[in-house]
């Protein structure tokens, strides 16, 4: 089983709508967790942090479940500058593992 | 804003040869690293350091790397000798704690002939 999972896509969603995407990881003490979001040949820019306790940033929302080994992310009202791909981060003893990422397409 | 700056954009390299890959991370980040990505695929963590030292490293970063940080501000990657697999994207990236979030650079698109 691979220690970060993401669900690949490619999401196909149009203007304004919700769009959840959902992240699972192995090992139980992982101890930090990200979303980054990457466009094409692009860096990797810090999306938001995960807390348990959830956190939400104008329209994005993030939640993490330790006792699934679960993390969400949650985009409203969808724009078209949202189109990338979604990386889940998790930090566990100085091992820092990127999920292969979900391929987002917001479509006018 | 501060950000991470790579040099040189793209490097094409000979298999067989050295290169130096050169990063600037955030000027008050104590943590540094790099990452690789191979076309198509996902980021890969390669090596960790911090206060001159590596503090974590991959399975990855095998006896052809070392990283090294000369001054106050460069972080520099160095492929000893470089094969085909070896192309790629590297990213380097900085943070003020190590479970902090990280800034990356633009990258370095390195490609061996």
């Amino acid at each position: 089983r691979k220690e970060v999972e993401q669900d690949p896509g490619p999401f196909n969603v149009p203007e304004g709508a919700t769009v959840a995407f959902n992240c699972t990881y192995s090992n139980s003490a992982s101890q930090s967790f990200f979303w980054y979001r990457q466009d094409c040949r692009k860096e990797p820019k810090l999306l938001m942090s995960v807390y348990s306790s959830g956190n939400e940033d104008g329209r994005f929302t993030a939640q993490l479940n330790r006792a699934s080994q679960y993390i969400s992310l949650l985009i409203r009202d969808s724009k078209l500058s949202d189109s990338a791909t979604y990386l889940c981060v998790v930090f566990r003893d100085d091992k820092i593992i990127f999920g292969k990422g979900t391929r987002l397409h917001i479509l006018p | 804003e501060p950000e991470v700056t790579q040099t040189p954009s793209h490097q094409v390299t000979q298999m067989g040869q050295e290169v130096i890959l050169r990063c600037v991370p955030i000027s008050n980040h104590l943590y540094f690293y790099w990452y690789r990505q191979i076309l198509g695929q996902k980021v890969e963590f390669l090596v960790s350091f911090y206060n001159n030292e590596i503090s974590e490293k991959s399975e990855i970063f095998d006896d052809q790397f070392s990283v090294e940080r000369p001054d106050g501000s460069n972080f520099t990657l160095k492929i000893r000798s470089t094969k085909l697999e070896d192309s790629a994207m590297y990213f380097c990236a900085s943070s003020w704690e190590d479970t902090y979030e990280q800034y990356f650079g633009p990258g370095t698109r390195l490609t061996v002939t």
